[in-house]
């Protein structure tokens, strides 16, 4: 099975500030095809998760600039330019190369 | 607009037998695996299990915690997934969800089920 650290475990962040979460997977997600099959979610309180990347750095549909994807291979990060309260939640990444899907342990995003 | 409505938790008591169902909408769901995750108390993330499409036979593939305990069936005619839990522990007490991984859009998931496993 393939193993998604992620990090930090939490993370308080400034209004306004920029903020950066880390995924790293025990085998490259990196498939033959050029995609990076590595997805960036988050959590907010009683909701279900909503992707926010897909495919290591495409932007789901209506959200908003402010986050980005990178890496490539077996290290990505998640990026938000400028947090905003809004941003509050558990945010997580998940391979979805092969199965068993598996998820990093997710960061709590936090406001200061 | 993609939606994924599940049904079916409840509260069940050890060693029975529970099934959930996944409404789903807005996209050609014959066309596309679906998948069962569960997420224990708002932290960790499992995955339960994915059945495929018809053209690839509606291929099933479980986590080895769930497997021959769990069964994913689907039917196409009525856009509808579903789960059959029968040998049910606590540790299977979850919110579980189903997902469909979309083209150019990413993983879209229902709001959940609670099942609660309890005597």
């Amino acid at each position: 099975d393939i193993v998604m650290t992620q990090f930090p475990l939490s993370l308080p962040v400034t209004p306004g500030e920029p903020a950066s979460i880390s995924c790293r997977s025990s085998q490259s997600l990196l498939n033959s095809n050029g995609h990076n099959y590595l997805d960036w979610y988050v959590q907010k309180p009683g909701q279900s998760p909503q992707v926010l990347i897909y495919l290591g750095s495409n932007r789901a549909s209506g959200v908003p600039d402010r986050f980005s994807g990178s890496g490539s291979g077996t290290d990505f990060t998640l990026k938000i330019s400028r947090v905003e309260a809004a941003d509050v939640g558990l945010y997580f990444c998940m391979q979805t190369l092969q199965t068993p899907l598996t998820f990093g342990g997710g960061t709590k995003v936090e406001i200061k | 607009e993609v939606q994924l409505v599940e049904s079916g938790g409840g509260l069940v008591q050890p060693g029975g037998s529970l099934k959930l169902s996944c409404a789903a909408s807005g996209f050609i769901f014959s066309g596309s695996a679906m998948h069962w995750v569960r997420q224990v108390s708002g932290k960790g993330l499992e995955w339960v299990g994915r059945i495929r499409s018809e053209p690839n036979n509606y291929g099933t593939e479980y986590a080895a915690s769930v497997r021959g305990r769990f069964t994913i069936s689907r039917d196409d005619s009525k856009n509808t997934v579903y789960l059959q839990m029968s040998r049910l522990k606590a540790g299977d007490t979850a919110i579980y969800y189903c997902s469909v991984h979309l083209k150019a859009q990413g993983g879209k998931w229902g709001q959940g089920t609670l099942v609660t496993v309890s005597s």
